[in-house]
C-alpha cells in the first residue's frame, strides 16, 4: 500500500507559473524525499527534508514539511517546459525503506 | 562516475517463464533496492540488499527473489511469470550504511518487462 498520497494527481500550468504539489503520509517518518520521473525513465532525486526540518530550498524548489499534519508540499517556481514530469514523494519510516506516493503528473505548457 | 546500470532495458516473456534482471550500482554504493512500477499499483518496494544480505523485503510472493554479489551488483529473479508481473522494474543504489534511515536513492533507467 502507498505510504504517501499526492494531490493533485495531475496539474497543467503555463510556463513561468508556479506549481504546487502536496503529499500526505500515514506514519511517523525519519525523512521525506521528492523525486522526479520523466516518462518511462528512472527516478531522479530532487530534495530530502528531515523530520526535524520545516522548510528546505534547492534552486527553484521549495519543500515544506508539517509532521503534525503528516503532510509535505513541493513548490516549483517559474516553471519551464522541461519541468514536465511525474513527481513523487517518498517517506522513510521505521521500516528502513522508502515508500512512494502515487505521484503528480505535471505538464508545463510553453 | 557511472550511474546505476540495469540490464536488459526491455524484455518480453510468456507466462510461466522466469526472468533475471541485473543491476550494477554506482561505484562505492553498497545498498541496492528494487522497486516494481505499474500504472495500477504505482511504485512498490520489492527488497533491499546491503553487503550481500537481504536487509528488507516488501510484500511480494516468493516468486520474486534477489541476491547481491560481493561487488555489490545485484540480480532479481521472477519465476513462473504471470501477466500481472508486467512492469517497469527499477533498481536504486545508495551510500547508506546500516542502521540509518534511507537517504538519497540513485535510480537506474529500469528494465521494462512485458509478460504475454
Amino acid at each position: 500500500s502507498q505510504q504517501g498520497e499526492e494531490d493533485p494527481q495531475a496539474l497543467s500550468i503555463q510556463e513561468g507559473e508556479n506549481a504546487t504539489m502536496n503529499c500526505s503520509y500515514k506514519t511517523s517518518i525519519n525523512n521525506l524525499q521528492w523525486y522526479r520521473q520523466n516518462s518511462g525513465r528512472g527516478l531522479v532525486h530532487l530534495i530530502l527534508i528531515r523530520s526535524n526540518e520545516r522548510e528546505k530550498h534547492s534552486g527553484r524548489l521549495r519543500v515544506t514539511l508539517d509532521t503534525s499534519k503528516k503532510s509535505s508540499s513541493l513548490l516549483i517556481t517559474a516553471s519551464r517546459a522541461a519541468d514536465t514530469a511525474s513527481y513523487f514523494c517518498a517517506a522513510s519510516g521505521s521500516a528502513r525503506q522508502l515508500t512512494f506516493g502515487s505521484g503528480t503528473q505535471l505538464t508545463v505548457l510553453p | 562516475k557511472a550511474g546505476v546500470t540495469q540490464t536488459p532495458r526491455y524484455l518480453i516473456k510468456t507466462r510461466g517463464q522466469q526472468v533475471t534482471l541485473s543491476c550494477s550500482p554506482i561505484s562505492g554504493h553498497r545498498s541496492v533496492s528494487w522497486y516494481q512500477q505499474t500504472p495500477g499499483q504505482g511504485l512498490q518496494f520489492l527488497f533491499e540488499y546491503f553487503s550481500e544480505t537481504q536487509r528488507n523485503k516488501g510484500n511480494f510472493p516468493g516468486r520474486f527473489s534477489g541476491r547481491q554479489f560481493s561487488n555489490s551488483r545485484s540480480e532479481m529473479n521472477v519465476s513462473t511469470l504471470e501477466l500481472g508481473d508486467s512492469a517497469l522494474y527499477l533498481c536504486a543504489s545508495s551510500l547508506e550504511g546500516s542502521g540509518r534511515a534511507p537517504g538519497e536513492l540513485f535510480f537506474g533507467e529500469g528494465s521494462r518487462l512485458t509478460v504475454l
